[in-house]
Order: structure tokens, then sequence, then C-alpha cells
């Protein structure tokens, strides 16, 4: 049974260009997290997303971050115009949970967002 | 405000010794509770965890965990360290009432020396 894969591992992108990152969560997982590990800090929850559905936005920034999960397809972490300070470690995390139950988060490796 | 403490930044141990790891949270309800562990470069696994019930679980790699409402804690323990746990430890919580989110501790850094 695959984990939560995320790609890409690393990513180096100058200031100004966009960034995207995706996940893929683990198998019969419908509901994904993001959570962001700047360097000196600890993770932050972002966004928690289901199918075509954005449940809790709270941790996300509020200019140049969106977040998708669509019908088909891995959830994208898109982030525009990137400068220095978005340079961190970007988690996606998969659960089963529902909105009335809990069930464990399923971390992937990371991907590490470098921006020169 | 709502917070989750790990009160120790680094600890270092001897192999074979025990390990414990701090957690405190202050919420006003009883959460969910988490232990993760992160190896260098990589990402969280999961150790163990508290729903409810038996406040003293069992996880993976030799690791426990026991819940203490009393004291808001849920304290991370290994009887016999390998060189294998040196990684950093994440104590999280997740509140129902505030969405499945988790809320993560500042980590402790684990160095076992042989």
């Amino acid at each position: 049974n695959a984990g939560v894969m995320q790609n890409p591992r690393h990513l180096v992108r100058r200031r100004g260009q966009e960034a995207r990152l995706r996940c893929s969560p683990m198998k019969g997982h419908s509901h994904v997290y993001w959570y962001r590990q700047l360097p000196e800090e600890g993770l932050k929850f972002m966004v928690y997303l289901q199918k075509e559905n954005i449940i809790d936005e709270s941790g996300m920034p509020k200019e140049r971050f969106s977040a998708e999960f669509p019908k088909e397809g891995p959830s994208i972490l898109r982030i525009q115009q990137v400068v220095r300070g978005d340079s961190a470690a970007y988690f996606c995390a998969s659960s089963r949970a529902g909105q009335t139950s809990s069930y464990e988060q399923y971390f992937g490796p990371g991907t590490r967002l470098t921006v020169t | 405000a709502q917070s989750v403490t790990q009160p120790d930044i680094h600890i270092t141990v001897s192999e074979g010794a025990s390990l414990e790891l701090r957690c405190n949270y202050s919420y006003g309800a009883t959460p969910y509770l988490f232990w993760y562990v992160q190896s260098p470069g990589q990402g969280l696994q999961l150790l163990l965890k508290y729903f409810s019930g038996d406040t003293l679980v069992q996880g993976i790699k030799g690791f426990e965990a026991e819940f203490k409402r009393s004291q808001s804690s849920f304290n991370l323990r290994k009887p016999s360290v390998h060189w294998s746990d040196a990684a950093e430890y994440f104590c999280a919580v997740e509140i129902k009432a505030a969405g499945n989110k988790l809320t993560f501790g500042g980590g402790t850094r684990v160095l076992v020396k042989p």
C-alpha cells in the first residue's frame, strides 16, 4: 500500500516565479492537509481539503498561496510570485477522516522549496 | 492561548538507556494526541496516538506514551534507546471543535551516544 506521495522532493525557484507542489494521498484516503515547516520554526497547519472542497484554510497566507484537490488527480499547493521567505519544507498528509470523526494523518516525505 | 509545549529542545541519551520526552498541552477539552518522529530530510512517521480509553498507549519501534489528564501531559517513553532512534520527535494535538488540523509542539531533537 503506497504511502502519501509528494513531488517534486526538491524545488528551486527564483524570486517572482511560481511553485507548484503536488500530493497524492494514500489509497482510500479522501482528506488532504498541507503543513509548512520553516527553518527554526515548528510545523504549521496551512489548509485542509477534501475532493473539490476546501474545508479549512485558516493557516494559509492571505496572498499568493492557493490549494486545490480536484475530483481527479493530486492535490496542488500553488505559490505565486515566490519570495525568499517561502523557502521551507512543505508536507502533505492524508487521512480517512470525516468531519465528525477522527483518524490519524499520514505524512508524505515533503517538498523542500528553495527560493533564490 | 491554545498551545502544545515540548520543554526540551535537545536531549542526549546513551544507547541502551531509557528515554522520556515531555509534552504538555493547553486546551479546555481533552484533545486527540499524537507523537510523530522525523529523521533528517524525511517526512513524519506516526509513532502512536491517543483518542480515548486506556491512558497508556503502545506504539511502533518500542515506544509508549501515557496520557495524564490532571497534568495535561502526553509523555513519550522508550525503555532502551537504539542508535537508530536519533531523530526529531513532535507531539501534536487535534481539537475536534477546531477541525481536523494538527497543532504541533516545537519538537525535541534526540541524540544517541554510542
